[in-house]
Order: C-alpha cells, then sequence, then structure tokens
C-alpha cells in the first residue's frame, strides 16, 4: 500500500464547476497535510495547508481533512481553465523525537478544466 | 527576492558517465531539501541540509549518489555513475526554518539516462 494515494486521473470538469480532489494517507501519525500544484515543467506549488479535522477555506480553495478516515481532500469552487494542473497532495508525519521536515507525496491528480 | 534556482534544467548522459546538479536556494535559507521524480512515480525525498550539515539522508537510494552543501550555501547532487533508472526530474526546496509550510521549490532539473 503505499503512503498517499490519488487518483491520477485526468478529472475534467467544466468551467465554473466545482473540482472535487482527493487523497488518502496510511499513516495514522501524519500531522499535517499540503496541497501543492503543479504546471506542466514547472515547480510544485503551495496552495493550501491544514492540521485539523474539518474545513478551511481559502479563496475559491477549501481543504478537507478527516483523520479518522484518513482522508484529505481538496475542493476548488468556479472551476477556471487557468486551474487546469496536476494537484499533489503531500504529508508530513511526526517520526521519532519530533516531526520531520520531509512530504511524502502521492502521485499526483491530473485536473483538466473545460471551457 | 530571487527563487530557488537549479541548473541544468535539463541533462542528458549516457549510462556510466558522472552528471552533476546544483542548487541556489532562497539567500539567507539554511534548510535545503533534495527530491526526486521518477517516471511515473511519486516525488520523493532525499535528503535534507541544515547548513553544511546532512540533516536526514534516509531517501538517498544508494551511494552512487553525493551530496555536498559546502559553505552552507549552495548544494550540488552528483551521480556517478548513471544508471538508467536514476532518470527523472530533481527538485530541490529551501526555507529559512524547520518547518514544512515554508519549503519552497525549485523548477527542477530533468534528468534523462540513455
Amino acid at each position: 500500500q503505499k503512503e498517499v494515494e490519488q487518483n491520477s486521473g485526468p478529472l475534467s470538469v467544466p468551467e465554473g464547476a466545482i473540482a472535487s480532489l482527493n487523497c488518502t494517507y496510511s499513516d495514522r501519525g501524519s500531522q499535517s497535510f499540503f496541497w501543492y500544484r503543479q504546471y506542466s515543467g514547472k515547480s510544485p506549488e503551495l496552495i493550501m495547508f491544514i492540521y485539523s479535522n474539518g474545513d478551511k477555506e481559502d479563496g475559491r480553495f477549501t481543504a478537507q481533512l478527516n483523520k479518522a478516515s484518513q482522508y484529505v481532500s481538496l475542493l476548488i469552487r468556479d472551476s477556471q481553465p487557468s486551474d487546469s494542473a496536476t494537484y499533489l497532495c503531500a504529508v508530513n508525519t511526526r517520526g521519532d523525537g519530533g516531526a520531520t521536515n520531509k512530504l511524502i507525496f502521492g502521485t499526483g491528480t491530473l485536473l483538466a478544466v473545460q471551457p | 527576492e530571487a527563487g530557488v534556482t537549479q541548473f541544468p534544467s535539463h541533462s542528458v548522459i549516457e549510462k556510466g558517465q558522472t552528471v552533476t546538479l546544483r542548487c541556489d536556494p532562497i539567500s539567507g535559507h539554511d534548510n535545503l531539501y533534495w527530491y526526486r521524480r521518477v517516471m511515473g512515480k511519486e516525488i520523493k525525498f532525499l535528503l535534507h541540509f541544515v547548513k553544511e550539515s546532512k540533516q536526514d539522508e534516509s531517501g538517498m537510494p544508494n551511494n552512487r549518489f553525493l551530496a555536498e552543501r559546502t559553505g552552507g550555501t549552495y548544494s550540488t547532487l552528483k551521480v556517478q555513475p548513471a544508471e538508467l533508472e536514476d532518470s527523472g526530474v530533481y527538485f530541490c526546496a529551501s526555507s529559512q526554518d524547520r518547518t514544512v509550510i515554508g519549503y519552497t521549490f525549485g523548477s527542477g532539473t530533468r534528468l534523462t539516462v540513455v
């Protein structure tokens, strides 16, 4: 079982719709959860992070965390063609002696927003 | 503020050759990280420097990989000798403090071993 799992997609949504991206993780000790956006040939760019169960909203983006189900999601409202990219879920797990500084990534979900 | 700079952006080498990748972190960032994405796989952690010291090198795949950060500024990642399975995109990231939130990634070096 992979440590962080995502559906590779592509996930195709029409412009203006809500895009829902999902991620599951295997380590119950995971503390922090991140969503990165990566355009083709570019570097990963942090768009959201969440620590606590529940929802966290930032503009058109909402991150949702359910630690009991080991599930993280990202909702993008009013999707735009410029949102088309690969969305990477990443987890930072507290290791022996404290939090590690490394991220464990999923393989990413390709989102395509159709005009 | 200049971002994290990596070069070369692309490198094509033959199996058995040596390649050195370079990363210039954001000025003042003590923490520097190397990650790698092999085709079709997820981005994986390689190692973490704090200044010139290796804090965590648990992700280095084998002894063909050597990372250095002399003087605590830029870092190099040398692959010697390169194998076909080393092909992928190598990312560098830096942060001022030890929190993951502070990561800024470079645009990566695409390495192709033929």
